[in-house]
């Protein structure tokens, strides 16, 4: 069964430092979300890109962060300068058309821990 | 803007016992809604959707819900707890024009006893 593939599984890093997630979606997706879930609270969308732009960001998603697809297969989410609350789990979904009735299939998450 | 509120963060059943995790919604337009699971160490997972078609929605894994439009509820139902069933669940809701931008409650996580 395809799936979505997140890397790292776990990043542990000092506050002030750059980090990138990277996500590998299924072949013939073509809309791309990332998601966030700080502990113990609600996942938060973050961001959507189709056609490699930005289709729509939530307040959250400031100048800190950033995404691209670089090489047409890893999704990334930058994020420049953690700060200590950035600490959260972040999860990756696609799917292969924006229809509501179309089902978003998420990656296991990458849990970012800023220190 | 619309929102959802998932009642109890920790749910406890033993196992044979019905299942039922709340969802209540709050929506300005008519939503579609959405419960996902997400087994230790694994991804989100769609386990069914209303659309609005049918308003008793079934799902994977013996999982149902009913959209009741006049509660603004969407509770999520199984007849007979399994061990398997162990993991959190999350309520979301999208509206039209929203694409698949999902708002999430905070989850519920179901534990099941022997």
């Amino acid at each position: 069964e395809p799936e979505v593939t997140q890397t790292p599984s776990h990043q542990v890093t000092q506050m002030g430092q750059e980090v990138i997630l990277r996500c590998v979606p299924i072949s013939n997706h073509l809309y791309f979300y990332w998601y966030r879930q700080i502990l113990g609270q609600k996942v938060e969308f973050l961001v959507s890109f189709y056609n490699n732009e930005i289709s729509e960001k939530s307040e959250i998603f400031d100048d800190q962060f950033s995404v691209e697809r670089p090489d047409g297969s890893n999704f990334t989410l930058k994020i420049r300068s953690t700060k200590l609350e950035d600490s959260a789990m972040y999860f990756c979904a696609t799917t292969r058309g924006e229809g509501l009735t179309g089902e978003l299939f998420f990656g296991e998450g990458s849990r970012l821990t800023v220190l | 803007a619309q929102s959802v509120t998932q009642l109890g963060s920790h749910v406890s059943v033993s196992e044979g016992a019905l299942v039922l995790l709340r969802c209540n919604y709050s929506s300005s337009v008519p939503p579609y809604l959405f419960w996902y699971v997400q087994y230790p160490n694994q991804g989100l997972q769609l386990l069914l959707k209303y659309t609005s078609a049918a308003t008793l929605v079934k799902g994977i894994n013996g999982f149902e819900a009913e959209f009741k439009k006049s509660e603004t509820s969407f509770h999520l139902t199984k007849p007979s707890a399994h061990m398997s069933d162990a993991a959190e669940y999350f309520c979301a809701v999208s509206t039209t024009g929203g694409g698949n931008k999902l708002t999430f409650g905070t989850g519920t996580q179901l534990k099941v006893e022997l």
